[in-house]
């Protein structure tokens, strides 16, 4: 069975400032995919950034990006120049490439203070 | 233009009572999945159908019944409702089921059993 496991329950960063949140995992999948989905207080599930195992380069969306690090089995996420609006439940999710679910995390909550 | 839609959004009940709840997406997928998020925060999946057939059923009671009526609905039917019922559910879609489509979550529906 695959595990997801997010161990900072909460985070705290200064706008502006860059902050980054742990995910480590464990799957014998060689083949699989990687997400960080942010949950905001509205509840809504949005995607924030996704990770192909079987590429070598980070993916970057905007002020987003990830470290991935297959041999470790990591993957973090980067937030740079952090604002208010990112302040959320953070969820890292792995799904194999011929899986039908994700499987998250238990989540980091993000704290952004003015 | 609601992407993945739920109803009803909040559901109050008593313990013993059967409900549902009803997701349509419009946006063509073939994969729908109900999704429960507990007190915890915690996002596990129950079911996933894939064009209408049923992919994945976690362990989960007998008492919680998915029917896909067609492609773009998936409704969750709960028999004899129990306190630890009371969540979050969350429908989701996604283009195919395999590993990297981005799933479409719908807002959720806060069910609270008393």
């Amino acid at each position: 069975a695959q595990t997801v496991t997010q161990s900072q329950p909460e985070m705290s960063v200064q706008e502006a400032e860059t902050v980054t949140l742990s995910c480590t995992y464990d799957t014998s999948e060689s083949d699989y995919y990687l997400f960080w989905y942010k949950q905001p207080p509205s509840r809504q599930m949005i995607l924030v950034i996704r990770q192909e195992a079987y590429k070598q380069q980070n993916a970057t969306e905007n002020r987003f990006s990830v470290n991935f690090q297959k041999a470790a089995k990591s993957f973090s996420l980067k937030i740079s120049d952090s604002q208010l609006g990112d302040a959320a439940m953070y969820f890292c999710a792995y799904n194999p490439n011929s899986g039908y679910a994700l499987n998250f995390g238990k989540g980091t909550s993000l704290l952004v203070t003015p | 233009d609601t992407a993945v839609s739920q109803t009803p959004k909040y559901l109050v009940t008593q313990m013993g009572n059967d409900k549902s709840i009803k997701c349509e997406q419009n946006l063509g997928h073939d994969t729908m999945y109900w999704y429960k998020q507990d007190s915890k925060k915690f996002l596990k999946i129950m079911f996933s159908y894939n064009n209408k057939e049923l992919i994945i059923n976690e362990t989960v009671p007998n008492r919680f019944s998915p029917k896909s009526p067609d492609k773009a609905h998936l409704n969750l039917h709960i028999n004899s409702l129990e306190l630890g019922d009371s969540a979050v559910y969350f429908c989701a879609s996604s283009p195919s089921g395999t590993g990297g489509n981005e799933q479409f979550f719908g807002p959720g529906t806060r069910l609270t059993v008393l």
